[in-house]
């Protein structure tokens, strides 16, 4: 079946100590999002690519980069986390060619869950 | 700018009970509404969502909504709740991107916690 895979499910890390997170999919879809779902609150974009370009929230902090190296494959890098940045990290996609594309359905990963020591 | 309210952090019902989970939104443009159901430490599922044309979508697993641009609502409802609906559910609109892109940044709901009594 097409999905959309993120590893690893759990991921604990130290203060400070560089950890990234890894998305794939085999939809073949244009778009690549990244979300940050913090205990009990809504998930909340951090950025998304269309293709390889590159868009960010204006309130995502610079600790948090992404890269996108192909089709199929999206990271997400925390460079310095802190406790604040504990989280369930959700991966999507979407297919980016419908009109308008704000009509796109996003299919979800099943999230990273991020502990940070 | 666009944002959701979900009425009720919580809502507690009997199986075979009526499944009312509440939504309202707030958007300067036409809004696309989507609801999702979060099952514990999974990503989120579409269960219907709404676009353009018929105001009463039909989702999987036995949900609709309507659609209600007076009332800005797109409230969720199931006529009869089963056990498997225990979960998060969250109502969502998607819109422009804060970078100005169009690719759907979705605004979600604070989500409603379903559960489900025997």
């Amino acid at each position: 079946d097409a999905m959309v895979i993120q590893n690893p499910r759990y991921q604990v890390t130290q203060f400070g100590k560089p950890v990234t997170l890894s998305c794939s999919q085999t939809l073949n879809h244009n778009v690549m999002y990244w979300y940050q779902q913090k205990s009990s609150q809504a998930p909340k974009l951090l950025f998304h690519y269309y293709d390889k370009d590159f868009n960010n929230e204006a309130d995502t902090p610079d600790n948090f980069q992404s890269r996108r190296p192909n089709t199929s494959f999206c990271f997400l890098d925390i460079r310095s986390p802190g406790l604040g940045d504990a989280a369930m990290y959700l991966c999507a996609t979407s297919i980016g060619t419908s009109n308008p594309p704000s009509t796109d359905t996003q299919y979800f990963g099943p999230g990273t869950r991020l502990t940070v020591l | 700018a666009q944002s959701v309210t979900q009425l009720g952090s919580h809502v507690s019902v009997s199986e075979g009970a009526l499944v009312l989970l509440r939504c309202n939104y707030s958007s300067s443009v036409p809004p696309y509404l989507f609801w999702y159901v979060q099952y514990p430490n999974q990503g989120l599922q579409l269960l219907l969502k709404y676009t353009t044309g018929a105001t009463l979508v039909k989702g999987i697993n036995g949900f609709e909504a309507e659609f209600k641009k007076s009332e800005t609502s797109f409230h969720l409802t199931k006529p009869s709740a089963h056990m498997s609906d225990a979960a998060e559910y969250f109502c969502a609109v998607s819109g422009p991107s804060a970078g100005g892109t169009s690719y759907g940044k979705l605004t979600f709901g604070q989500g409603t916690i379903l559960t489900v009594h025997p």
